[in-house]
């Protein structure tokens, strides 16, 4: 059965505080893994990871992928109250193009 | 960019009555849509694949007679929720993916049943 996995699944930090969300998984099939943010409504788009080893970033946040040992992380620092939010770590797949979710971490910033 | 479009955004019914809750790429055409349902404090869990022109494909566990999902064109797709019950209250998201590849959700319709 196709599973992701993200941990922890909830996490306090302090503004300015950097912090590390982790997504494994084992799926058949694999296309890609996506990063998502999730505040009140619907899921929006952080980062596509298909190769391993090639970070990518956007501001304060980066994602890696290893697809060898089938992880990733999410990297965000000098958190803000404003990253307060779910972090949802989804695979796609190969075939169908659908995606599995993981459970999410809910990421809560302290000012 | 690619919007995805969701109404309503909310809804309130009574046990028993359908609902129906609509789904459109506003500016692309989406061959597959997809739907998802979540639950407070939990994750997306992908319901069913929406393929325009043919029947939909349902995950594991849901009931196709109960979740109603038409793609009858290249930018509608629609969930129906028949004989709804409270068990049904929850937040649904459809997505679909634009032209270059990107999946993009739409607002979500969060269905509260009396």
């Amino acid at each position: 059965e196709d599973k992701v996995v993200q941990s922890p699944l909830s996490l306090v930090v302090h503004e300015g505080d950097t912090v590390t969300l982790n997504c494994s998984y084992e799926v058949t099939n694999f296309r890609s893994l996506l990063w998502y943010k999730q505040e009140k409504k619907a899921p929006t788009f952080l980062f596509m990871l298909t190769s391993s080893g090639i970070e990518k970033k956007s501001g304060r946040l980066s994602s890696i992928l290893d697809k060898k040992e089938l992880f990733s992380i999410l990297n965000i620092t000098a958190t803000q109250t404003g990253d307060s939010a779910i972090y949802l770590c989804a695979v796609e797949m190969e075939y169908g193009n659908k995606l599995v979710f993981g459970a999410g971490t809910i990421l809560r910033v302290k000012s | 960019g690619a919007v995805v479009s969701q109404h309503p955004s909310r809804v309130i019914c009574k046990s028993g009555t359908s609902v129906k809750i609509e789904c459109r790429s506003l500016d692309f055409q989406a061959t597959t849509m997809f739907w998802y349902r979540q639950f407070p404090k939990q994750s997306l869990m992908l319901m069913a694949t929406s393929n325009e022109g043919s029947k939909a494909t349902y995950e594991q566990g849901v009931e196709k007679d109960k979740f109603l999902i038409n793609h009858a064109s290249l930018t509608l797709s629609t969930l129906t929720v028949t004989s709804a019950h409270p068990e049904d209250s929850s937040f649904y998201i459809c997505s679909a993916r634009g032209l270059t590849g990107e999946l993009f959700f739409g607002e979500g319709s969060r269905l509260t049943v009396l």
